[in-house]
């Protein structure tokens, strides 16, 4: 079945340093969701992108979706510690179901 | 959007035991997913919740233990039959709205099983 990989696990940074989680699918997508989930909390729609090689900002995040559609990133410019959580992506096919990525957590320290 | 409840919010059950929680929707949405998500892991989706029909499981998941239901477009229970210890877990409901791939989940409801 379709698999969702994404690296790293976990990433520590200081308040001010830039952050990136890569999302790769071992299949081709249609599309791809990026959620963000608080610790304690529940995941909340961020974006989604559907074109090759889209790009979408969101103030200090960058989302981009490969040429291939297979994979995707979101990088976090001068993190704060308001973007701690995890941060998930979900690869949808054609077939219209979304399968979840491990997440990665990211920890600010001030 | 959509706003998404659920209930109980969190509960303590006994093995052997069956709970059903319910998610609530503010509108109606064409489809409606059961996931379960471990303490620091990702989300495994259970089901697909079908409105009139019978709910679509997933690989590892059967009716048995995880009878769904789904009276209408906004509303949908799933109840974890027969309790163990292993199924001490959240459980998430989502909602999609319209022909988007974008989920958006309800606040979970946090099961322990003794």
């Amino acid at each position: 079945g379709q698999q969702v990989m994404q690296i790293p696990q976990y990433q520590h940074v200081q308040e001010g340093e830039d952050f990136t989680t890569y999302c790769n699918s071992s299949t081709t997508l249609s599309n791809i969701q990026w959620y963000k989930q608080r610790p304690g909390g529940h995941p909340v729609f961020l974006i989604q992108l559907v074109k090759s090689g889209e790009v979408k900002k969101q103030k200090r995040l960058t989302f981009q979706f490969g040429e291939a559609k297979k994979n995707s990133s979101l990088h976090i410019t001068a993190t704060q510690t308001t973007d701690v959580g995890t941060y998930f992506c979900a690869g949808a096919t054609n077939a219209g179901k979304s399968t979840f990525g491990d997440g990665t957590t990211l920890t600010v320290k001030p | 959007s959509a706003v998404i409840s659920q209930k109980p919010s969190r509960d303590i059950c006994q093995r052997g035991t069956s709970l059903t929680i319910q998610c609530q929707v503010d509108s109606q949405v064409t489809m409606m997913f059961w996931y379960r998500q471990q303490p620091g892991q990702s989300l495994t989706l259970i089901a697909t919740a079908n409105q009139g029909s019978e709910a679509t499981y997933e690989s590892g998941f059967v009716i048995d233990k995880f009878p769904i239901s789904r009276p209408n477009l906004t509303f949908s229970t799933l109840t974890v039959s027969n309790m163990s210890p292993e199924d001490s877990s959240i459980y998430l409901c989502s909602v999609k709205t319209g022909g988007y791939y974008e989920q958006y989940f309800g606040p979970g409801t946090r099961l322990t099983v003794t």
